[in-house]
């Protein structure tokens, strides 16, 4: 069974502050990998997406990467602001099959002012 | 943002009755998926949809069953709601023609049953 981790659950830090989230896979064979933001009651947001031959994607302040030997994805938040405090979630297709995403539990981030 | 409305938004039930969560895209997208959303548990595939009339069970298909019978409708249904099923419910989209492409979430769908 694949199982992706997140890594802090949560995590508190000032504003202004360069931060990493964590995500780990078990299953090498991965897809493609998405990250999500997802704020208290409502939907998801898709952030970025890399598929299984990029190594990175980056979008204004956000960059995220995929190594798939380790298993292993981050979400780097650069000049982090207030507004970025929600859930942030990563995501992988592991099974062309079914082509659906398998979640981790989430990172909820808190950035003080 | 992808044009996915999910219906009803909140809705509470009592055990036993019947429920239906309607998911509707304008994006003409062959993949649709409910998944439901948990504390402790995060987001779990229930049904995945490849295509009109094509459907599959997730990890947690037990008590739920799905119809698909125009692309741009798909719809859960709980036959016999228990209080088990209480959790919010999103609907996804994907347009995946030769590889694993990108999902779209809509807004969810809180169900509470008694």
């Amino acid at each position: 069974k694949q199982e992706v981790t997140q890594i802090p659950a949560a995590l508190s830090v000032p504003e202004g502050e360069n931060l990493v989230l964590n995500c780990s896979f078990t299953d090498s064979a991965i897809y493609n990998l998405q990250w999500f933001r997802q704020d208290p009651g409502k939907g998801l947001t898709s952030l970025l997406l890399i598929q299984s031959s990029q190594r990175e994607q980056t979008s204004g302040r956000l960059n995220a990467s995929l190594d798939k030997s380790s298993g292993r994805s981050t979400l780097y938040i650069a000049a982090s602001q207030p507004g970025d405090s929600a859930t942030y979630l990563c995501a992988g297709i592991m099974d062309t099959g079914r082509r659906a995403l398998t979640f981790g539990s989430g990172t909820r981030l808190q950035v003080q002012p | 943002d992808a044009g996915i409305t999910q219906s009803p938004r909140h809705k509470v039930t009592e055990t036993g009755t019947p429920v239906t969560l309607r998911c509707h895209q304008t994006e003409n997208h062959r993949y649709m998926y409910w998944y439901r959303q948990d504390p402790g548990h995060g987001l779990r595939l229930i049904h995945y949809s490849y295509g009109v009339k094509d459907t599959d069970k997730g990890e947690v298909s037990d008590g739920y069953s799905v119809s698909r019978s125009k692309t741009e409708d798909f719809l859960l249904t709980l036959e016999s709601a228990t209080s088990s099923q209480t959790s919010v419910y999103f609907c996804a989209i994907s347009d995946q023609t030769n590889v694993p492409g990108e999902l779209f979430f809509g807004e969810g769908s809180r169900l509470t049953v008694l």
